[in-house]
């Protein structure tokens, strides 16, 4: 069964860095970009960045870069989000997803086919 | 940055309505958009990708379609279990962005 296995919620201070971690496992790990999403409570999704495990190309939204840190570490098959210096906006659910792809008529068509079932993050005095 | 605008933001149908949501692009985007749908305290799931191509396992009374600029999903006769969250996604060019989501509620 093709799946991503996130990392516990979290309950941190801010100014205090995290790390949180998404687990691939029943597909070649190396083989999909792994993208992170914000949802905010109560709010939509919002697309903060993407990894290539198989080589870590990364890109970011122009709104999350140099707020957060994309890595992979392909031994592991595991992706990872991380924040330097936390602030209370940063309170949030976090999904990681996996960005397919098809192949049709000459053109790749990408999708976020398998989802984390998100990490809580809870940023509090 | 590519915009995305969903419409209705709320939509408050039956059981057995056909409903049609809306997604429109601030440039076009070919057929590079995805619809999701997401019920409370869980993952989004994909519906649909490519404009109209169901993912697996999606039951056929979903059905999008559209290409560049406008785009929408149609759920042909409400089920108890459809009343969600959707929301569409264009894979066109990074930042991959989001609409901001339609919510569908019990009438």
């Amino acid at each position: 069964e093709v799946q991503l296995v996130q990392s516990g919620a979290e309950v941190k201070k801010p100014g205090e860095s995290l790390k949180i971690s998404c687990k691939g496992s029943g597909y070649s790990f190396t083989s999909y970009w792994i993208g992170w999403v914000r949802q905010m409570p109560g709010k939509g999704l919002e697309w903060m960045g993407i990894i290539y495990p198989g080589d870590s190309d990364t890109r970011y939204s122009p709104s999350f870069q140099g707020q957060v840190t994309i890595s992979a570490d392909k031994s592991i098959s595991t992706a990872y989000l991380q924040w330097s210096s936390l602030k209370a906006s940063d309170t949030a659910m976090y999904y990681c997803a996996r960005q397919a792809a098809t192949y049709r008529s000459g053109w790749y068509y990408y999708y976020m086919d398998v989802w984390g079932k998100g990490t809580t993050v809870t940023v509090s005095s | 940055d590519i915009q995305l605008t969903q419409s209705p933001s709320f939509l408050s149908a039956s059981v057995g309505d056909r409903v049609t949501i809306t997604c429109r692009a601030s440039q076009g985007i070919s057929g590079y958009l995805a619809w999701y749908q997401q019920k409370p305290g869980k993952a989004p799931k994909l519906l649909i990708y490519a404009a109209s191509t169901l993912q697996s396992g999606v039951p056929s009374r979903f059905s999008g379609s559209g290409s560049g600029t406008e785009f929408t999903l149609t759920i042909s006769s409400l089920q108890p279990e459809d009343f969600a969250t959707y929301f569409c996604q264009q894979l066109n060019s990074y930042p991959r962005t989001f609409g901001q989501g339609t919510k569908l509620e019990i009438k």
